[in-house]
């Protein structure tokens, strides 16, 4: 099994929509988890943190549920620029390595 | 200020072939790690440095080694080239070894033939 699965999308949405997708995680001694951004054919980014308690970053709201080992990302307000993958990363303490998904392609259109 | 910096960005090579691939930190970032990523999957890490000594390494052959130099920079180095090696091998930064913000280069992508 998977450290990390995601549905691979692509979520295809028009601009303003609202669009949410979650990851699923094996491994419960998981400690820090974060959503990446790639756009094609470039490098990662960071995009967030996501925090136990839930956060938000402008239109980005991530959440964490330990009990079903999930986390998730939703984006209101979809703009273009939005259109990337989206790679969920969780991290178990004193662990060097961070394990990503296989992204979830998200694609706004016009 | 540079970001994570990486060479060769384009590379091809043949079967039983050796690749060295070179990445220079985010000045001030002590940790590099290195990441392979075959198309439509997610990167997958292959080492981590930190002040010179391994950190950790990932499921990959003995055929995979890095090294960190005195300056941060590092080198990844591919012994015996598969047609399975072909991928974009990125290199990421980071001020501890233990954070998950790291500062990914635009990566090199190498071509096994």
């Amino acid at each position: 099994r998977k450290e990390v699965e995601q549905d691979p999308g692509p979520f295809n949405v028009p601009e303003g929509a609202t669009v949410a997708f979650n990851c699923t995680y094996s491994n419960s001694a998981s400690q820090s988890f974060f959503w990446y951004r790639q756009d094609c054919r470039k490098e990662p980014k960071l995009l967030m943190s996501v925090y136990s308690s839930g956060n938000e970053d402008g239109r980005f709201t991530a959440q964490l549920n330990r009990a079903s080992q999930y986390i998730s990302l939703l984006i209101r307000d979809s703009k273009l620029s939005d259109s990337a993958t989206y790679l969920c990363v969780v991290n178990k303490r004193d662990d060097y390595k961070l394990s990503f998904g296989a992204g979830t392609t998200v694609t706004v259109r016009a | 200020d540079a970001g994570v910096t990486q060479s060769p960005t384009h590379l091809i090579k043949t079967r039983g072939q050796h690749v060295t691939l070179r990445c220079s930190p985010i000045s001030g970032h002590k940790s590099v790690s290195w990441y392979q990523q075959v198309l439509g999957q997610g990167p997958q890490f292959i080492f981590q440095y930190y002040e010179k000594e391994e950190r950790g390494r990932g499921n990959f052959p003995d055929r995979f080694s890095a090294r960190q130099f005195p300056n941060y920079s590092s080198e990844l180095n591919v012994n015996a080239l598969l047609l399975g090696d072909s991928a974009l091998y990125l290199c990421a930064s980071s001020l501890a070894p233990n954070t998950g913000e790291l500062f990914f280069g635009e990566g090199s992508r190498l071509t096994v033939l």
